[in-house]
């Protein structure tokens, strides 16, 4: 079972570059790592999955080193509205699922 | 498409009371997950489902039943509710590596 460790919170500023890194050691070879995002009273909603390297999209960037045991969630110039909980998953929904956990989060707070 | 519904949104119950909660998704996943989120934590799989019929432990299953009687619904059964279950439920289904939540229901047992 993957488990994962995240800072439990971080403070940014509007427009600013934010960087939230997940520790994940004990990752499997065919796990996938996959980052979520919960506003307050909504469920977690899907930002980002990747396996290595680097991942783009229209939201974010996932950076995956060679080893694997960590991966680092950037969001490009936050704004207010990405005040959340982000969550880092490790685990391959086809060959073990349910058994990937979503852990604490890291609750990203966003100041003017 | 509505997605991943979940009904009642909220529910007030007493001790030892029982219900169901009730999760519908029209996108044809096989996937299912029950979580259940208590205030300032994460979330914790209860139960889960891979296939229609077919249902399995998650994390925190004590206390609670499910079923997978059709693919598109996975019910969440309380059978004696105890305070200690009040929290808020998520359910999920999955594509892929892609799980899409439903809005929550959130439960108090006093």
């Amino acid at each position: 079972l993957a488990k994962t460790t995240q800072p439990i919170s971080m403070d940014s500023y509007e427009g600013q570059e934010v960087n939230i890194t997940c520790s994940h050691n004990n990752i499997a070879t065919n796990d996938y790592i996959t980052w979520y995002q919960q506003f307050p009273s909504q469920g977690p909603r899907f930002i980002i999955q990747g396996y290595k390297t680097k991942v783009t999209n229209e939201v974010a960037s996932l950076f995956i080193p060679a080893d694997r045991k960590s991966s680092t969630l950037s969001l490009p110039r936050v704004s207010l509205s990405d005040t959340a909980v982000y969550y880092c998953l490790v685990g391959s929904p086809s060959t073990n699922a349910g058994k990937s956990t979503f852990g604490d989060g890291t609750t990203l707070t966003v100041k003017p | 498409n509505a997605g991943v519904t979940q009904t009642p949104k909220f529910r007030v119950l007493k001790t030892g009371q029982s219900m169901t909660l009730l999760c519908a998704q029209d996108m044809n996943h096989e996937y299912m997950y029950w979580y259940r989120q208590d205030p300032g934590m994460g979330l914790r799989l209860i139960h889960y489902s891979v296939g229609e019929g077919t249902t399995a432990k998650g994390e925190v299953p004590d206390g609670y039943n499910v079923s997978r009687l059709k693919k598109q619904n996975f019910l969440l059964g309380l059978e004696s509710a105890a305070p200690s279950q009040t929290s808020v439920y998520f359910c999920a289904s999955t594509r892929g590596y892609e799980q899409f939540f439903g809005p929550g229901t959130r439960l108090t047992v006093l």
